[in-house]
């Protein structure tokens, strides 16, 4: 167990709705990273925030949105969906941003379906 | 354009042996690299990290080593259990230089099955 949480674990939905994916860090971690994973593809690095702030983004699509809270959790907005948006999509967390060396630890990822 | 390659793509091998996994990276400016193991289904765990200076690194049966200069890392296994298999990803941190923070390029992974 990592210690990063997210939720839901699974999710289907249909093309055109929705969605909300939540992240809790671990415990004193500032850090959050969103990252999608589809089906035999590497990790695909979306979007960071430190200290509820955006950091860095990555390959992340307009229709995507995120936001860190001031009590650190983090959430992944997903709108307009389509069939290619299915994919894992992993939170991870670390303790700081400054370029220093440090671990993220990955939550178990949640599993979105869109049909 | 920041790229990782990883090869190779999928490898078998018998319980017990040793392997060799490849990274090379087109990542600058170069902030350190990460070796990742995914099970399937799961989120990647941490296996090493390295920075500029630093030539190899182990965890355990795991070591990773860095050539800064020919921007290429590997991972070596060593004796090698059926629990090895899985996904092995190299992370490639690039220093954003304005803002602060890393933006970070994952390769495709190596897919290790390890068989009786």
């Amino acid at each position: 167990d990592s210690g990063v949480t997210q939720t839901p674990k699974h999710l289907i939905t249909a093309t055109g709705q929705r969605v909300t994916l939540r992240c809790s860090p671990r415990s004193g971690d500032l850090s959050v990273y969103w990252y999608q994973q589809s089906l035999d593809q590497g990790l695909q690095f979306l979007i960071q925030y430190y200290n509820g702030e955006e950091r860095a983004k990555g390959n992340i699509l307009e229709r995507f949105s995120a936001q860190q809270f001031p009590d650190l959790h983090s959430e992944l907005n997903l709108s307009s969906l389509e069939l290619g948006d299915s994919a894992l999509y992993f939170c991870a967390s670390s303790r700081q941003d400054r370029g220093f060396q440090e671990t993220q630890y990955f939550g178990p990822g949640t599993r979105l379906l869109v049909l | 354009k920041n790229q990782v390659e990883q090869s190779p793509q999928s490898l078998i091998i018998l319980e017990g042996k040793n392997c060799t996994l490849q990274c090379n990276y087109t990542v600058s400016p170069f902030s350190n690299l990460r070796w990742y193991k995914q099970d399937t289904g799961r989120g990647p765990v941490s296996l090493t990290i390295m920075t500029f200076s630093e030539n190899t690194k182990s965890n355990g049966r795991y070591t990773a080593t860095l050539d800064a200069d020919t921007k290429q890392s590997s991972l070596h296994i060593t004796a090698s259990q059926l629990s090895d298999s899985a996904s092995y990803i190299c992370v490639v941190s690039a220093r954003v230089l304005t803002g602060g923070g890393n933006k970070l390029t994952f390769g495709t992974g190596t897919q290790l099955k390890v068989e009786l």
